[in-house]
């Protein structure tokens, strides 16, 4: 079974600073799937970004960015410029890949979160 | 294009009763996952439905079923309610690409709360 741990229950920053949110997992598979969730007051679980185990380059979306070292099982996310808007809940999430003929894939493994508040 | 959407949104029941939620999918989405999220806590999944069956089932007991539709929405039903299944219970909708492996996309609803008293 795959564990997907958070070590920081919470974090404030500034507005416009840059910070990053930790997310170590473990598991015995080779191929996965990592994503980066944001959850606001509003409930809804939106995706932030996602990394692929196989690809080596970081997976990046406009603010957000990822440094993922798979030999240690890490897989932080890096959010440049920080906005009021950013405050919510973000969560690390594994997935394992699956082929068969009824497609789909595993459920997703989440971490506990990280409070993350941006301050004015 | 709608997303997900999910009913009730909060609602209360009392120990020992059943409880039925409801999710439709994302228009042009197939499969239907289910996530309970306690309080202060990450999801944790339920189930997974894809054309009308039971695809894959996480650490949760027999009380806990579902049912997938032709429509392909979905609902969760929850039976002898327990103090501990208060939580926010969340659908996430994906589609399946045939033959292909990999990770579905999920998008997800806003979640019906459920307290148990």
């Amino acid at each position: 079974a795959q564990t997907v741990t958070q070590s920081q229950p919470e974090m404030s920053v500034q507005e416009a600073e840059t910070v990053t949110l930790s997310c170590t997992y473990d598991t015995s598979e080779n191929n996965y799937y990592l994503f980066w969730y944001k959850q606001p007051p509003s409930r809804q679980m939106i995706l932030v970004i996602r990394q692929e185990a196989y690809k080596q380059q970081n997976a990046t979306e406009n603010r957000f960015s990822v440094n993922f070292q798979k030999a240690a099982k890490s897989f932080s996310l890096k959010i440049s410029d920080s906005q009021l808007g950013d405050t919510a809940m973000y969560f690390c999430a594994f997935m394992k890949p699956r082929l068969y003929s009824g497609g789909g894939a595993d459920g997703l493994t989440f971490g506990k979160g990280t409070h993350l508040i941006i301050q004015p | 294009d709608a997303g997900v959407t999910q009913s009730p949104t909060h609602l209360i029941k009392t120990r020992g009763q059943q409880v039925t939620l409801r999710c439709s999918p994302k228009s042009g989405h197939d499969t239907v996952s289910w996530y309970q999220q306690a309080l202060g806590q990450g999801p944790q999944f339920i189930f997974q439905y894809y054309e009308e069956e039971e695809r894959q089932r996480g650490n949760f007991p027999d009380r806990f079923s579902g049912h997938q539709f032709p429509n392909y929405s979905s609902e969760l039903n929850v039976n002898a309610l327990l103090l501990g299944d208060s939580a926010l219970y969340l659908c996430a909708s994906s589609l399946v690409v045939q033959g292909a492996s990999g990770a579905n996309v999920l998008t997800f609803g806003a979640g019906s709360r459920l307290t148990v008293l």
